[in-house]
């Protein structure tokens, strides 16, 4: 049974550009978590997506984005970077008939601005 | 808002000693609550968790206990390992009301073990 993944593992990118991270959930999940790990902190919620329609966000700008697709798996989308979007992105996927909302996360996109 | 307050580390403590690291919480609804483990390099594992009052949540050694008059869901362990050397995170789920889905977390507690 595959749990979350996410690609690319690793991206370097510069300040101004846009970048797509692509994340899998767990197989039976249908919700997708994404967050944000600056380095030495918590995670941090950016937005979470059921039946490909954004349910939750957090306190993040609108140049972050997403969509789900019709099989679950998603996609977080980073516009006009800065260098303060540094960080590790993690994917966490759950199921909506959970009433706990237990999360499985992925290990994660390291995603460097320059 | 929602948030986790974690102790502050660094924790470093020798093999088979006694393990304790405090969360407190502050949620507007009934939250559920989790205690996560990041290993170097990696993302993160579920440890343990209780989604009531009184709930004691337990896995590989640790444990944690929802005390709801206190607002605490502190983690230990009777005898820790090297192999326990890690990043752990407390954090709470909202089942009902707006915050429903969304995970907030504590800012990690690091754990070193010393042979």
């Amino acid at each position: 049974d595959a749990g979350v993944t996410q690609s690319p593992t690793h991206l370097i990118k510069t300040r101004g550009q846009q970048v797509t991270l692509r994340c899998s959930p767990k197989s039976g999940h249908d919700t997708v978590s994404w967050y944000q790990q600056a380095l030495g902190q918590g995670p941090q919620f950016i937005f979470q997506y059921y039946e490909e329609e954004e349910r939750q966000r957090g306190n993040f700008p609108d140049r972050f984005s997403g969509h789900q697709f019709p099989n679950y798996s998603s996609e977080l989308n980073v516009n006009a970077l800065l260098l303060g979007d540094s960080a590790l992105y993690l994917c966490a996927s759950s199921s909506a008939g959970d009433l706990y909302y237990e999360q499985y996360f992925g290990p994660g996109t390291r995603l460097t601005v320059t | 808002g929602d948030s986790v307050t974690q102790m502050e580390g660094p924790v470093t403590l020798s093999e088979e000693a006694f393990l304790t690291i405090n969360c407190t919480y502050t949620a507007t609804g009934y939250p559920s609550l989790f205690w996560y483990v990041q290993y170097p390099g990696e993302g993160l594992q579920l440890l343990l968790k209780a989604t009531k009052a009184d709930d004691k949540g337990s896995n590989k050694g640790f444990e944690a206990t929802y005390r709801k008059e206190t607002t605490s869901f502190h983690l230990e362990k009777g005898s820790v390992q090297v192999s326990d050397s890690a990043v752990y995170f407390c954090a709470l789920s909202e089942s009902v009301n707006t915050n429903a889905g969304k995970s907030t977390f504590g800012d990690g507690t690091t754990l070193t073990v010393k042979p």
